[in-house]
């Protein structure tokens, strides 16, 4: 049982333009959540993460924003770069609890 | 120098082998884990280690055994390989209070052919 979801699997944006992710859970328990970006042959890197007591967390050209009652996070990337092309994960989990929930990932291509 | 990291990066060997993954982390972090992703590109836990003993245990084969020497290593032995242990394993290891997400290892690339 898929307790995040990704349901896009890829993205296309132009470079300088707004890339958005976008990903669903369904525990209510979560309120913890994270973005990953994965090149290639490496492992996911930690990007962004966001508290369930906040709706937004920027950093840098990095945004995400969180909707508790739709169950909905979206990451911003803005402006998108050619080195933004990645696979994006998002997960969630309860804090104190040692486990990740993934989502099945986003690529995102950044056409020059 | 890498902050986590597993051998081998590759891995092919015919089904009802016995193999090992190794993982080894140098950021001090007390919990330790081993993800699986699937061909669906699906990444799921297997397991989880914190100071050497083991948290978490998700419903994966008992020919799966992570053995933790000391809290900087966690290894994975797959017992009787079958076609569909292939996968990517990553392992990764996190503060407990898990502040910043994981770090994880490049993964291994496991055929089982």
């Amino acid at each position: 049982d898929q307790q995040v979801k990704q349901n896009s699997p890829s993205l296309s944006v132009q470079e300088g333009r707004i890339s958005i992710l976008n990903c669903d859970y369904t525990n209510s328990m979560f309120d913890y959540f994270l973005w990953y970006k994965k090149y290639p042959a490496e492992g996911p890197t930690f990007l962004i993460s966001i508290s369930s007591i906040k709706d937004k967390n920027e950093d840098g050209r990095f945004t995400v924003f969180l909707n508790k009652s739709a169950k909905h996070l979206s990451l911003h990337i803005v402006p998108s770069q050619p080195g933004d092309s990645a696979v994006y994960f998002c997960a969630a989990t309860t804090r104190g609890a040692n486990n990740l929930f993934f989502g099945t990932g986003t690529r995102l291509t950044v056409i020059p | 120098d890498t902050a986590v990291s597993q051998t081998p990066k590759y891995l092919v060997t015919q089904m009802g082998n016995d193999k090992s993954i190794k993982c080894e982390q140098n950021l001090g972090h007390d919990t330790m884990y081993w993800y699986k992703q699937d061909s669906k590109k699906f990444l799921k836990i297997m397991f989880s280690y914190n100071n050497k003993e083991l948290i978490i245990n998700e419903t994966v084969p008992n020919r799966f055994s992570p053995k933790s020497p000391d809290k900087a290593h966690l290894n994975l032995h797959i017992n009787s390989l079958e076609l569909g242990d292939s996968a990517v394993y990553f392992c990764a290891s996190s503060q407990e209070t898990l502040n910043y997400g994981y770090t994880f290892g490049s993964g291994t690339r496991l055929t089982v052919v």
